[in-house]
């Protein structure tokens, strides 16, 4: 049962730019710690794709780009490309729950 | 280079035991904290538990659906970790992910290629 909700599934055309929500609570993400996104392509691990909100380890393109606000966190793609089609998870911790948390997870289409 | 190779995943019925292992390489185990997430069939990620570094004094914690019945172990000689799994339930039917926190971010920096787990009535 997560505790961060995703929208089930975004799509976007070639080129065009797409956001993905995570909406969480005052004990993970209003309680101020980091949102990280993960991206899972079909049949395989997912990857660290943006840490600490914002930033993206080595390797990962600038098309991606994470942001926070409140109990909220997003997830952007511009310049969508036919491989960026996957499932995208944002994670944190919960304090109440003490662990980490993941959202519900959402599926990007390519048009 | 991080690698992180997990093995053991059977088909199990329920109440039985089953324990995965998490070969690593490229670091050493006992200078990360280490995490075992889970997927189950067509859903989401779910963390299951994780243990600090030495450094850290080893600290375990768990999720609330398998504390009690998980414990997670390493073997710093052979850079193991391991994830061992009593009173199994058909709920615990996943894919197991070993992790790797190698920063100083609450992140799952490495992952490995998943151990399945199937758990029969």
């Amino acid at each position: 049962q997560s505790v961060l909700t995703q929208p089930p599934s975004v799509s976007g055309a070639p080129g065009q730019r797409v956001t993905i929500s995570c909406t969480g609570s005052s004990s993970n993400i209003g309680a101020g710690y980091d949102v990280h996104w993960y991206q899972q392509l079909p049949g395989i691990a997912p990857k660290l794709l943006i840490y600490g909100d914002s930033s993206r380890p080595s390797g990962v393109p600038d098309r991606f780009s994470g942001s926070k606000s409140g109990t909220s966190a997003s997830l952007a793609i511009t310049g969508l490309q036919v491989e960026d089609e996957a499932d995208y998870y944002c994670q944190s911790y919960d304090s109440s729950l003490s662990g980490y948390v993941f959202g519900t997870g959402t599926k990007v289409t390519v048009l | 280079e991080v690698q992180l190779v997990e093995s053991g995943g059977v088909l199990v019925k329920a109440g039985g035991s089953l324990r995965l292992s998490c070969a690593a390489s490229g670091f050493i185990v006992a200078n990360a904290w280490m995490s075992w997430v889970r997927q189950a069939p067509g859903k989401g990620l779910e963390w299951v538990g994780r243990i600090k570094s030495q450094r850290d004094l080893e600290t375990k914690d768990y999720a609330a659906p398998v504390k009690g019945r998980f414990t997670i172990s390493r073997d710093d000689s052979e850079n193991t970790l391991y994830l061992q799994m009593n009173s199994l339930k058909t709920e615990d039917t996943a894919v197991y992910y070993c992790t790797a926190n190698l920063g100083d971010f609450l992140t799952f920096d490495y992952w490995g290629q998943g151990a399945l787990v199937t758990v029969s009535s």
